[in-house]
């Protein structure tokens, strides 16, 4: 049973450019969230999807955004990217339930470094 | 809002000595889950523990003990004889269901615990 994958492991930007990253979540999964891990820092919550919406945001600019697929992976794209946008890039997956809580399983992250 | 303090930033102690791992988190939901994680220097967070709001039970596991205490916000992790493998960033997280129903984590800024051999 394969966990949560991310592509690349890491991954090297100038100032300016454009980056996707891609997440495949753990089998049966159908929810991916997407975490922001900047140096010395907890991981902060960008955004999650759920049947390919966004369904929840945090406070990160539109320059982010991302994507879900109907087999469920997602992408998440920066554009224009920031010297501030150097991180680690966690996904977290979970399988939507009603009523009680999904545990999240993360994956072990792409690191991003802008330089 | 939901807010998760860990004021230790670094600890060090020496291999087989105690430790404990402070979180205080703030949050006016009635239904909320707290949780510890691990952070190797590999990058991955593993899951040690999730604790419900409703259940203030400490738990043990292993050489790992948990102490939650809704009086005072605290969800404390207590490491006994540590070993040098203990040592990683520990993360304090908290979750709620949002308005649109799917849940995020609210992460403390973690404690980088080094256990010298």
């Amino acid at each position: 049973d394969a966990g949560v994958t991310q592509s690349p492991t890491h991954l090297i930007k100038t100032r300016g450019q454009q980056v996707t990253l891609r997440c495949s979540p753990k089998s049966g999964h159908d929810t991916v969230s997407w975490y922001q891990q900047a140096l010395g820092q907890g991981p902060q919550f960008i955004f999650q999807y759920y049947e390919e919406e966004e369904r929840q945001r945090g406070n990160f600019p539109d320059r982010f955004s991302g994507h879900q697929f109907p087999n469920y992976s997602s992408e998440l794209n920066v554009n224009a990217l920031l010297l501030g946008d150097s991180a680690l890039y966690l996904c977290a997956s979970s399988l939507e339930g009603s009523g009680r809580y999904n545990e999240q399983f993360f994956g072990p992250g792409t690191r991003l470094t802008v330089l | 809002a939901q807010k998760v303090t860990q004021a230790q930033t670094e600890i060090s102690v020496v291999e087989k000595e105690d430790v404990t791992l402070d979180c205080v988190y703030e949050t006016r939901d009635t239904t909320y889950y707290l949780f510890w994680y691990k952070q190797p220097p590999s990058g991955e967070l593993v899951f040690l523990i999730r604790r419900n709001s409703f259940d203030e039970q400490n738990e043990i596991s292993g050489r790992y003990s948990w102490n939650f205490q809704k009086s005072t916000s605290s969800f404390n992790f207590t490491i006994t004889a540590s070993q040098v493998v203990d040592s990683a960033v520990y993360f304090c997280a908290l979750t709620f269901l949002t308005q649109g129903g799917s849940e995020k984590l609210v992460f403390g800024k973690g404690t980088k615990l080094t256990v010298n051999p």
